[in-house]
């Protein structure tokens, strides 16, 4: 069975200071390694699909590295608007199915 | 990215009621979608996939009976939860692939109180 575990459950910044957030997983065979962001009250935002170990990709101050264990979302310079629950989810090559993490909360304050 | 409409974003109903949740795909056709049931502060738990023209793929513990779900279109499926009770308020969010199988894209939501 699938498993995702997300760490920290909740990290509170400051504005400007970089952190990470960890997903580790166990999957029988990784087709994809998804990232969201979600808004309190609203659905799920996509930010990143992660195929391979060594992959990364960027967006704004975010950016999602892929080993074969865990993924990293690292946030540089974080402003107040990054505050949400970032979930991180996989997809095993035999199924179109994701199994979701419970997610950080994190909450940069000004 | 691709856009998933979902509606009503709220609705408040009577113990006994059903209560029938869209949830559509803008820009891309959908041959997969997927229902979810969120609780607060918890994540996301799936509760069904549906795909265009055939029968909802149920999770174990998720009554079909009680949580109807019809894919009839490409761009369409609707989940109607039936005979409503309180324990069946939550938020209730659905998903969709498109047809080259890429990523997955979520809808806003549908937040269902039962009074």
């Amino acid at each position: 069975e699938d498993q995702v575990t997300q760490s920290p459950e909740a990290l509170r910044l400051q504005e400007g200071e970089s952190s990470s957030l960890n997903c580790s997983y166990t999957v029988s065979g990784l087709r994809g390694l998804f990232w969201y962001r979600q808004d309190p009250g609203k659905g799920p935002e996509f930010l990143f699909t992660l195929y391979s170990a060594g992959e990364e990709k960027e967006k704004e101050r975010l950016k999602a590295t892929l080993t074969k264990k865990e993924s990293f979302l690292h946030i540089t310079a974080p402003k107040p608007e990054d505050s949400a629950t970032y979930l991180c989810a996989v997809q095993e090559t035999s199924g179109s199915r994701l199994t979701f993490g419970e997610g950080t909360q994190l909450t940069v304050n000004p | 990215g691709a856009v998933v409409s979902q509606h009503p974003s709220w609705v408040i109903c009577k113990s006994g009621t059903s209560v029938k949740i869209e949830c559509r795909s803008l820009d891309f056709q959908a041959t997969t979608m997927f229902w979810y049931r969120q609780f607060p502060k918890q994540s996301l738990m799936l509760m069904a996939t549906s795909n265009e023209g055939s029968k909802a793929t149920y999770e174990q513990g998720v009554e079909k009976d009680k949580f109807l779900i019809n894919h009839a279109s490409l761009t369409l499926s609707t989940l109607t939860v039936t005979s409503a009770h309180p324990e069946d308020s939550s938020f209730y969010i659905c998903s969709a692939r498109d047809r080259g199988g890429g990523e997955l894209f979520f809808g806003e939501g549908s937040r269902l109180t039962v009074l």
